[in-house]
């Protein structure tokens, strides 16, 4: 069982906000991800981490910021939220090298941008 | 480029066998995974192939044929708790990157 969570679950919030979800894995994996998935749609990375202070941009282009402080914790920021925002955002985590580095998700955040 | 192909829906009977089919086209392969997920939930991990041939635990089983650019997941006896969707994830070659499909949403009837 995966130790990873995210905070909050459900965020519902008005065009111009900043807002930070939240992203902590308990297991001590080195990589940590972002994805945005829109429904029906496949995962895109959008931000990736191997270890702290250490964060590349994804596939995706996104506007989200993440900062990588503490191996635990891997926080998305949005300084400006818009409607295009809206989405689920997953947060993954993976164990630094092994055969298989499976990559194991967190419950998500639903962010609805009005 | 990255190209990931499964069936957009199935559905299948209780106790019934079905298998989901994965093709892909990728610049790299480091590996496939196929992942379960049920509605509004995150994705849960059920196996992953790197050799070809087929990965079996328990229920669910995973074939690959890097040949054939090829994956099929299994799944056995199937029960209503398995209705979710099935995402079939390439890892690219050199990295750890996962290219995801759009996954296959699967209908289990009584």
């Amino acid at each position: 069982e995966a130790d990873i969570y995210q905070t909050p679950r459900y965020l519902v919030i008005g065009t111009g906000k900043k807002i930070t979800l939240e992203c902590s894995q308990t297991m001590g994996h080195d990589k940590m991800y972002w994805y945005q998935q829109d429904p029906g749609m496949e995962l895109h990375l959008i931000h990736y981490s191997y270890g702290v202070n250490s964060t590349e941009k994804g596939d995706l282009s996104s506007e989200s910021t993440v900062s990588r402080i503490r191996t635990e914790h891997f926080p998305l920021t949005l300084e400006s939220a818009r409607p295009s925002h809206t989405s689920q955002y997953l947060c993954a985590s993976s164990a630094l090298g092994g055969r298989e580095e499976t990559q194991y998700f967190g419950p998500g955040t639903r962010l609805l941008v009005l | 480029g990255q190209n990931i192909d499964q069936p957009t829906e199935m559905t299948a009977t209780e106790g019934a066998i079905v298998q989901i089919n994965c093709t892909y086209q990728t610049s790299g392969f480091n590996g496939l995974f196929w992942y379960q997920q049920h509605a509004g939930e995150a994705p849960t991990f059920l196996s992953y192939n790197v050799l070809d041939g087929l990965e079996e635990k328990g229920r669910f089983s995973s074939f690959l044929s890097r040949s054939k650019g090829y994956s099929y997941l299994l799944l056995k006896e199937l029960q209503m708790k398995d209705s979710a969707s099935y995402l079939c994830a390439v890892r690219k070659g050199n990295t750890d990157k996962l290219i995801f499909g759009t996954g296959t949403r699967l209908q289990v009837f009584p």
